[in-house]
């Protein structure tokens, strides 16, 4: 029973190419988060949407696209990918707004050639 | 602005060392503070939590004090093992700034040798 899934896994394309991103969460919560992860393990916070409304909008660029169906999926959608989209992104969801804890799903290393 | 300072890495330790990852933050009022824990290949997932002044969260053998007269929150284990070799992550979050928003430090990364 996993908590909060991710699609694909692993996401190899080119330059120039747009792609999507899953996430779903069987948790119930009601917040739900992209995160990017550099290959220094650096952590950044993309977006944050709590009950399909968007609440945090992090300076990314507007090729990055955020869609919520429903409050257990965020989606993310790339335009125009470039070299420096490679990363591993990570969606979360919580309970609740507010300070507790996230819960992570496994990431997706995307890998632009 | 609300902000976590954690030690560099790479750590690298013996089986059966003592390990402590420093941490300190930087935040207004009374954030509630984590530590998360990221295995190769994996996700980050919650390793402990302190959500006010002088509580110890604790799991695994893994402890930290939450301690407001220093801003630290630094997480320490008495003897480590190979399976805890992963990137460790302090974070913050704070009922002041953007609801939900949690402030990670930059990861360090810990390897045990047997």
């Amino acid at each position: 029973d996993t908590a909060v899934s991710q699609t694909p896994k692993y996401l190899v394309t080119q330059m120039g190419n747009d792609k999507s991103i899953k996430c779903e969460q069987n948790l119930g919560h009601d917040t739900m988060y992209w995160y990017k992860q550099d290959s220094k393990k650096f952590l950044k916070i993309m977006f944050s949407y709590n009950n399909k409304e968007l609440i945090i909008n992090e300076t990314v660029p507007n090729r990055f696209s955020p869609k919520s169906p429903d409050k257990a999926h965020l989606n993310l959608h790339i335009n125009s990918l470039e070299l420096g989209d490679s990363a591993v992104y990570f969606c979360a969801s919580s309970p609740v707004e507010g300070f507790v804890e996230q819960y992570f799903g496994p990431g997706t290393r995307l890998t632009v050639t | 602005g609300d902000s976590v300072t954690q030690m560099e890495g790479p750590v690298t330790l013996s089986e059966e060392a003592f390990l402590t990852i420093n941490c300190t933050y930087t935040a207004t009022g009374y954030p509630s503070l984590f530590w998360y824990v990221q295995y190769p290949g994996e996700g980050l997932q919650l390793l402990l939590k302190a959500t006010k002044a002088d509580d110890k969260g604790s799991n695994k053998g893994f402890e930290a004090t939450y301690r407001k007269e220093t801003t630290s929150f630094h997480l320490e284990k008495g003897s480590v093992q190979v399976s805890d070799s992963a990137v460790y992550f302090c974070a913050l979050s704070n009922r002041g700034s953007t609801l939900g928003r949690l402030y990670f430090g930059r990861g360090t990364q810990l390897t045990v040798w047997p």
